[in-house]
């Protein structure tokens, strides 16, 4: 089973501030399959990123992914109020897909 | 539109069982690959397990903490999902989501609310 561990655990910053999220995988991930996430409470997750580095249907240009191999980054270039959230990767590259166990991005 | 709506969660004493549902509208569920995510109260999301399209064999797979107890499968006539959960433990608590991604694509997309199933005595 491939283990995602993501950092930081929180991450405090301010609206307009660019925040850079980090996933690493236990083992290669394979073809980068992996997707992020983000959820607020009481909401079902939301979709942000596939594949690494596409973007999901009607996500903002302000996100992007990046990396490969064991390596992943969800980048947010400039904060906006409502991206305060839990953020998850996981890995669909072999089975068990995984999650990573969140980041927590705070308003500052 | 594709729609998602799990059901059937509860309170379940431990070594119980119950029966999840996830009514889909918008597509056919036996056309795609539909999946189940967990997440326990406070905690992240933990995969499940999914069930295989029709055409890519109906096959399943678990998660590590679930196989052997709990089961997926598929009801055409209802366009409905369903994950069969015995000797249910109380580390089984939790929203229960069920999802799937849009075609040609990777990644949960779609999302129902979830169903809370709580495993207590």
């Amino acid at each position: 089973e491939i283990v995602l561990t993501q950092s930081p655990g929180t991450l405090s910053l301010s609206p307009g501030e660019r925040a850079t999220l980090s996933c690493r995988a236990s083992q290669t991930v394979s073809s980068n399959y992996v997707a992020w996430y983000q959820q607020t409470p009481g909401q079902a997750p939301r979709l942000l990123m596939y594949d690494a580095y596409s973007r999901a249907t009607g996500i903002p240009d302000r996100f992007s992914g990046s990396g490969s191999g064991t390596d992943f980054t969800l980048t947010i270039s400039r904060l906006d109020p409502e991206d305060f959230a839990v953020y998850y990767c996981q890995q669909y590259g072999s089975s068990p897909l995984t999650f990573g166990q969140g980041t927590k991005l705070e308003i500052k | 539109e594709v729609q998602l709506v799990e059901s059937g969660g509860g309170l379940v004493k431990p070594g119980g069982s119950l029966r999840l549902s996830c009514a889909a509208s918008g597509f056919t569920v036996s056309n795609v690959w539909m999946t189940w995510v967990r997440q326990a109260p406070g905690k992240g999301l933990e995969w499940v397990g999914r069930i295989r399209s029709k055409s890519d064999g109906g096959t399943t797979d678990y998660g590590a903490p679930v196989k052997a107890r709990f089961t997926i499968s598929r009801d055409e006539s209802k366009n409905t999902i369903y994950l069969q959960m015995n000797s249910l433990k109380v580390e089984d608590t939790g929203v229960y989501y069920c999802a799937r991604a849009k075609e040609g694509s990777h990644g949960y997309y779609y999302w129902g609310q979830g169903t809370l199933v709580t495993v207590s005595s």
